[in-house]
């Protein structure tokens, strides 16, 4: 099975400020890498697909980088509702679909 | 635009089965793409449970599938979990959502989920 490690579990920032979470894989996963926004008592939302593209919709703040095992997620400059938890996702050919454990974002 | 929508018991007891159902609207099953169930226990992270397509091919988390069949009715527009012999373990929200079958898989549409609580 191919392993998501994402990190920090947690995070504070302050408004304006650029944060940037982590995911790495076990193994090589291509850019087979997507990223959510969660807020609580919500569903997830996907933001980032393929690694770097851009759901539509989403603000341009937000964008993704890497490929094969390293991953980054970057807000370029924090805004008051972007307060949420953050999921990695790999897809294999299994198939199967593994998220990474979570970044909890807050406020500073 | 594509909705889903969660229904079933919130409450199931030790040893019984969990059955949910996704309805969905503003999109044809039998169009294409993939139907998913993925739960969060409280408080925790998100794990991919199941999928199936409109023909009926379905696929597991091995962790689970002994205890999974995902089913779909493409003449109502719905699909359903049914998870049996459950245990407190299995309590958590469940999230039913649309996805692509290859890479990158991502879920592009998602329920507002449902909790389900195991307690006798």
């Amino acid at each position: 099975d191919i392993q998501m490690t994402q990190s920090p579990s947690s995070l504070s920032a302050s408004v304006g400020d650029r944060v940037t979470i982590t995911c790495q894989a076990s193994q090589d996963i291509s850019n087979y890498l997507n990223w959510y926004q969660q807020k609580p008592g919500k569903a997830p939302k996907l933001l980032i697909y393929d690694a770097s593209n851009l759901e539509t919709g989403v603000p341009s703040r937000f964008s993704g980088s890497g490929s094969g095992t390293d991953f980054t997620f970057t807000i370029s400059s924090l805004q008051p509702e972007d307060i949420a938890t953050y999921y990695c996702q790999q897809y294999d050919n299994l198939p199967m679909y593994t998220f990474g454990q979570g970044t909890k974002l807050e406020i500073k | 635009q594509v909705q889903l929508q969660e229904s079933g018991p919130g409450l199931v007891k030790p040893s019984e089965t969990l059955s949910l159902t996704c309805a969905v609207s503003g999109y044809s099953i039998s169009s294409g793409y993939y139907w998913g169930w993925i739960r969060q226990p409280p408080g925790k992270g998100l794990e991919w449970i199941g999928s199936i397509y409109h023909s009926g091919s379905t696929y597991y988390n091995p962790s689970l599938k002994s205890r999974v069949t995902i089913s779909v009715d493409t003449s109502k527009n719905q699909f359903s979990l049914k998870l049996s012999s459950v245990t407190a373990a299995d309590t958590a929200v469940y999230y039913c959502a649309r996805h692509l079958n290859y890479a990158p898989g991502e879920f592009d549409y998602w329920g507002q989920g449902t909790l389900v609580t195991v307690s006798s």
